[in-house]
């Protein structure tokens, strides 16, 4: 099984600023790596696959970068309704499985 | 605009049976994989199964054996027929869409919550 770890758990970021969430991978995944935003009460919302593509509907803000096993999702200017926790998922094989989260909160 | 709805949750005592469904409508729902994400309160997400467009399927350990996924492409609906329930399936149990071809999952269900307990 492929161990996904998000850093860092919690990541406290004034809006308009920049937020980086990492997600390594236990073995390689080539590009096969998707990004969800949830909030509280609701499910979660693809952001990006294959590492770097924006899902539809996605504002430009996000981005997503990495390959192999390291991982990263940009927020290039932080808005308040970005505020939320982020999950990494892999598809390389079975199980797929989830990186724990990143919340992202108000400083 | 695809819609994806569970139903079936509700409260059941360790070693019981439950039946979940996802109504699916928006798309071809025989041309896609979809696949069951559970979520234990407080916690991160959890893959539990999946069922390619050919009917074949895919179970996590924590599940095989005692879960079964299914489809009825004629009704547009997933289900998750779950038995010898734990209180460790407590969870609000989400039906997903693959991203085609693809398993990432771009539509969600709101959800149904499962909840083991005496």
């Amino acid at each position: 099984e492929i161990v996904m770890t998000q850093s860092p758990a919690t990541l406290s970021v004034s809006p308009g600023e920049r937020a980086t969430l990492s997600c390594r991978a236990s073995q390689s995944v080539t590009s096969k790596l998707a990004w969800y935003q949830q909030k509280p009460g609701q499910a979660p919302r693809l952001l990006i696959y294959g590492a770097s593509t924006r899902a539809t509907g996605i504002p430009a803000r996000f981005s997503g970068s990495g390959s192999g096993t390291e991982f990263t999702l940009t927020i290039s200017s932080l808005q308040s309704e970005d505020f939320a926790v982020y999950y990494c998922q892999h598809y390389s094989n079975w199980p797929l499985t989830f990186g724990g989260g990143t919340k992202v909160e108000s400083k | 605009e695809v819609q994806l709805l569970e139903s079936g949750g509700g409260l059941v005592q360790p070693g019981g049976s439950l039946r979940l469904s996802c109504a699916a409508s928006g798309f071809t729902f025989s041309s896609y994989s979809m696949t069951w994400v559970r979520q234990a309160p407080g916690k991160g997400l959890e893959w539990v199964s999946a069922i390619r467009r050919d009917s074949s399927t895919v179970y996590a350990d924590s599940v095989k054996g005692r879960f079964t996924i299914s489809r009825d492409n004629s009704k547009n609906t997933l289900y998750l027929q779950m038995s010898s329930l734990r209180a460790e399936d407590t969870a609000i149990y989400y039906c997903a869409k693959d991203c085609g071809g693809t398993w990432c999952f771009d539509s969600w269900g709101q959800g149904t919550l499962v909840t083991v307990s005496s």
